[in-house]
């Protein structure tokens, strides 16, 4: 069965902190993502990955960085959080690099709360 | 104008009717079209999945592409409460990573 986990569902942190988020897949897919969802807004690309050391910015990369050591780990890092990255975060994978069929597998997010 | 656009909704419907839902999109390049279900507070959660014209069907659902019109629908027959959720219609192009677009979502009720 297709398992994306995520460290935390619920995380607070303090204006100015450095927070990581870590992303774990065990379908052994080359693409991972970092999304942001928001009322009214929907989801939003950060970053995604399509190889180990290999990422692209999104729509949104402002504020954020990503690392990918391992094909089956994918870490968002927020280096100084602010308010407005206050969100519930989702990652999400998908294999068939270059292929049409791109479903991808969600995580159960982590709402993150910056004070 | 958005590249996927749905209704926000609310939809309401009684339970044992027939839901549908609507979203069209602009990328003519799209190949894969893709139904969400997400439930207050939780992750997306994929139940349909559509790469050719017509029709797909799966239990209660229907999905329906047609890509001359830019348009993919979902029909849910015999709607139930536990349909009572957001449906967030993604669209994919081939490309580094096969990335979705995703519309922002439908909200669906189904009332007793």
């Amino acid at each position: 069965d297709v398992k994306v986990t995520q460290s935390s569902r619920y995380l607070v942190k303090r204006t100015g902190e450095k927070v990581f988020l870590e992303c774990v897949q065990d379908m052994d897919h080359e693409n991972m993502f970092w999304y942001r969802q928001d009322p009214g807004l929907g989801l939003r690309l950060i970053y995604f990955s399509y190889d180990v050391k290999m990422k692209e910015k999104g729509d949104i990369p402002e504020g954020y960085s990503v690392s990918r050591e391992k094909k089956e780990r994918f870490s968002l890092i927020l280096e100084s959080a602010s308010t407005n990255q206050t969100s519930m975060y989702l990652c999400a994978s998908s294999s068939a690099h270059g292929n049409i069929y791109n479903e991808q597998f969600f995580g159960p997010g982590t709402r993150l709360t910056v004070l | 104008q958005k590249e996927v656009e749905q209704n926000s909704g609310p939809l309401s419907v009684p339970e044992g009717a027939i839901a549908s839902l609507n979203c069209t999109y602009s990328d003519r390049g799209s190949q894969s079209f893709f139904w969400y279900r997400q439930y207050s507070g939780k992750s997306p959660e994929l139940i349909m999945s559509i790469y050719s014209n017509g029709d797909k069907e799966d239990g209660r659902f229907t999905a329906q592409l047609n890509k001359a019109s830019q348009y993919v629908s979902l029909l849910i027959r015999d709607s139930q409460p536990s349909d009572s959720a957001t449906y967030l219609c993604a669209v994919g192009r081939p490309g580094t990573a096969s990335k979705l677009t995703f519309g922002t979502g439908t909200r669906l009720q189904v009332t007793l």
